[in-house]
């Protein structure tokens, strides 16, 4: 089984910063995905980012960006120009792209708690 | 497009007793992911469908149970309640592998066991 693993559970940014989220994941597959949602107090969980493992081209979007290492199996989130509606809960997860399988759906890790200081 | 839908937003309910909780994904989408939230636990998959079967199940006792229709909403059971049921259960929902398997969250259904 893939196991997801979110070292820092709380990280503090000055607002207007760079702050990097860190993820590393355990698996045997070649091939899968990678993803970092983000959860604030609504406790809506939104899809900030995704990246396909066989891309090696890290993803980008917006503020938000990724550095994958999949050789370390790393998968770090950063966000530039910290806002105060970054705060949040952020998680990392991972899905295989086994067709049919993903027999554990998405598996997340236990979150990092952003908070931003204004 | 409207996003996933889920019903009723809390809920609470006794010990013993069961409970059916709603989810619509967002149009065109076909699967439909369940997870459970909880401080102690964090996100676990509770099961997925597409096309109105299961195709995953995650390590959940069977009074855990779930459907998906024809028009791909699903519901999700839990009978025989338990205190360490209470949780937030978020629904999801994908269009599959043509779009990475992203998945689109609900806002999350709030079960309180007494």
């Amino acid at each position: 089984a893939q196991t997801v693993t979110q070292s820092q559970p709380e990280m503090s940014v000055q607002e207007a910063e760079t702050v990097t989220l860190s993820c590393t994941y355990d698996t045997s597959e070649s091939d899968y995905y990678l993803f970092w949602y983000k959860q604030p107090p609504s406790r809506q969980m939104i899809l900030v980012i995704r990246q396909e493992a066989y891309k090696q081209q890290n993803a980008t979007e917006n503020r938000f960006s990724v550095n994958f290492q999949k050789a370390a199996k790393s998968f770090s989130l950063k966000i530039s120009d910290s806002q105060l509606g970054d705060a949040a809960m952020y998680f990392c997860a991972y899905r295989s792209a086994v067709e049919g399988g993903g027999a554990d759906g998405l598996t997340f890790g236990k979150g990092t708690h952003l908070i931003i200081q204004p | 497009k409207a996003g996933v839908t889920q019903t009723p937003r809390y809920l609470i309910k006794t010990r013993g007793q069961q409970v059916t909780l709603s989810c619509s994904p967002i149009s065109g989408h076909r699967s439909v992911s369940w997870y459970q939230q909880t401080p102690g636990q964090g996100l676990q998959f509770l099961f997925e469908y597409f096309s109105e079967t299961q195709r995953n199940k995650g390590n959940f006792p069977g009074r855990f149970s779930g459907r998906q229709f024809s028009n791909s909403r699903s519901e999700m059971n839990v009978s025989t309640l338990e205190l360490g049921d209470s949780a937030l259960y978020l629904c999801a929902s994908s269009q599959d592998r043509s779009h990475s398997y992203e998945q689109y969250f609900g806002p999350g259904t709030r079960l309180t066991v007494t």
